[in-house]
């Protein structure tokens, strides 16, 4: 599976936009973007995933570039319940029983600040 | 509709002893992995059951074994606990043919 780059640390203000950046430059053609979070001592939560189109579900937009070397996960009105550790993971197509796992890198750290 | 739910919560255990984790998938997943997730790092892939089987493991020893059981509920047992297998014990599920996997809270194993 590909490398992801995530920067280790973000701000963001209540109520505004975060917007969390992953490099994968070296992603292949059938391999998906996918985003957890992991509130403190939670499990992880899935977030959203995509292939190359872009993506918005309740809680998150997902924009993918058109070469799909890097994307950006949005949330677009952050909350202090958005304090969270934010995995950026890519992953093949699913092909077949077994044979699937998650690698989890070092993730971002982000807190939105009153 | 449940979640995943994995017991106990906490656990405490001696080294040399044996320890058995819990999990329960969500309703209509059939797919269980296990991930060991140390104070301050990301989780680690253990291993991954389907139907009745281990399909794929990382790199843990043979002291980490599973099971899964036909109502798709699996178990996640360590052997000669060490210090160094204090950690959050994940299970995740997903259903066949879908790429996302969801999270349980977690068994807080503590070797001491």
């Amino acid at each position: 599976d590909a490398k992801t780059t995530q920067p280790p640390s973000m701000d963001c203000a209540e109520g505004r936009a975060a917007n969390l950046p992953c490099n994968h430059s070296t992603i292949s053609g059938n391999e998906y973007v996918y985003w957890y979070r992991q509130i403190h001592s939670q499990g992880p939560q899935y977030i959203i995933h995509g292939l190359k189109n872009n993506e918005t579900n309740e809680m998150a937009s997902l924009i993918i570039t058109e070469d799909r070397k890097s994307s950006t996960l949005i949330l677009p009105h952050a909350t202090l319940r958005d304090t969270a550790v934010y995995y950026c993971i890519v992953r093949g197509v699913y092909s077949g029983a077994g044979s699937y796992q998650l690698t989890f890198g070092k993730g971002t750290k982000l807190s939105v600040i009153p | 509709d449940a979640g995943v739910t994995q017991s106990p919560t906490h656990l405490i255990k001696t080294r040399g002893q044996q320890v058995t984790l819990r999990c329960s998938p969500k309703s209509g997943h059939d797919t269980v992995s296990w991930y060991q997730q140390a104070l301050g790092q990301g989780p680690q892939f253990i291993f991954q059951y389907y139907e009745e089987e281990e399909r794929q493991r990382g790199n843990f020893p043979d002291r980490f074994s599973g099971h899964q059981f036909p109502n798709y509920s699996s178990e996640l047992n360590v052997n000669a606990l060490l210090l160094g297998d204090s950690a959050l014990y994940l299970c995740a599920s997903r259903q066949t043919g879908r790429g996302e996997q969801y999270f349980g809270p977690g068994t807080r194993l503590t070797v001491t």
